[in-house]
């Protein structure tokens, strides 16, 4: 059972656009979402998180929304730059369940 | 640099043996969670320690086990290796006994089982 689903394997922006990525859950019980990127061969690293209390969480180029209605929630990078060519992972967590479940990831590539 | 420190990187071994994992947290940090991400597959939860007791579990196979050791280190063990083993397995530790945010995520282990 995925919980957290990502379902676009990958994404093309072109550099100066916006890139949008998606995720959908099916736990209404989770209390915070989080994105995490992941450049080859490193670990993950955290880029932004929003409580379910939320509907809008801003950070620099970086922006998550989240509507509960649809369980969905997106991360917009406005303007894409080349670093930021990775995988990103969505993520959820439940606190009285204290664990943080991932998507499969998206793959963005920035192109020049 | 996120503070964390897998070993080995890479680990090469045959089907039938068993293998450790290392993992040292961030200075502070008395969660310590493991991860395995296989291809094609996102992280896989497998297993939370907070301050040396097992918190939370999740889709760990009965040939694995862990422990987190006073000095706050966590080892994963696994055994009577099978060929769908071979994966990636990161270590993330935290500060919080509860999850609410962000977790420091190691570089990971990748195990090739042969």
């Amino acid at each position: 059972d995925q919980q957290v689903k990502q379902n676009s394997p990958s994404l093309s922006v072109q550099e100066g656009r916006i890139s949008i990525l998606n995720c959908d859950y099916t736990n209404s019980m989770f209390d915070y979402f989080l994105w995490y990127k992941k450049y080859p061969a490193e670990g993950p690293t955290f880029l932004i998180s929003i409580s379910s209390i939320k509907d809008k969480n801003e950070d620099g180029r970086f922006t998550v929304f989240l509507n509960k209605s649809a369980k969905h929630l997106s991360l917009h990078i406005v303007p894409s730059q080349p670093g930021d060519s990775a995988v990103y992972f969505c993520a959820a967590s439940a606190v009285r369940d204290d664990k943080i479940i991932f998507g499969k990831g998206t793959r963005l590539h920035i192109l020049p | 640099d996120s503070g964390v420190t897998q070993t080995p990187k890479h680990l090469i071994t045959a089907t039938g043996q068993r293998v450790t994992l290392r993992c040292s947290p961030r200075s502070g940090d008395l969660s310590v969670y493991w991860y395995q991400q296989s291809l094609d597959q996102g992280l896989q939860f497998l297993i939370q320690y907070y301050n040396g007791e097992e918190r939370a579990k999740g889709n760990i196979l009965e040939r694995f086990s862990a422990q987190q050791f006073p000095d706050l280190h966590s080892e994963l063990n696994l055994s009577s290796l099978e060929l769908g083993d071979s994966a990636l397995y990161f270590c993330a530790s935290s500060d919080r006994r509860t999850i609410t945010g962000e977790l420091f995520f190691g570089e990971g282990s990748r195990l090739t089982v042969l």
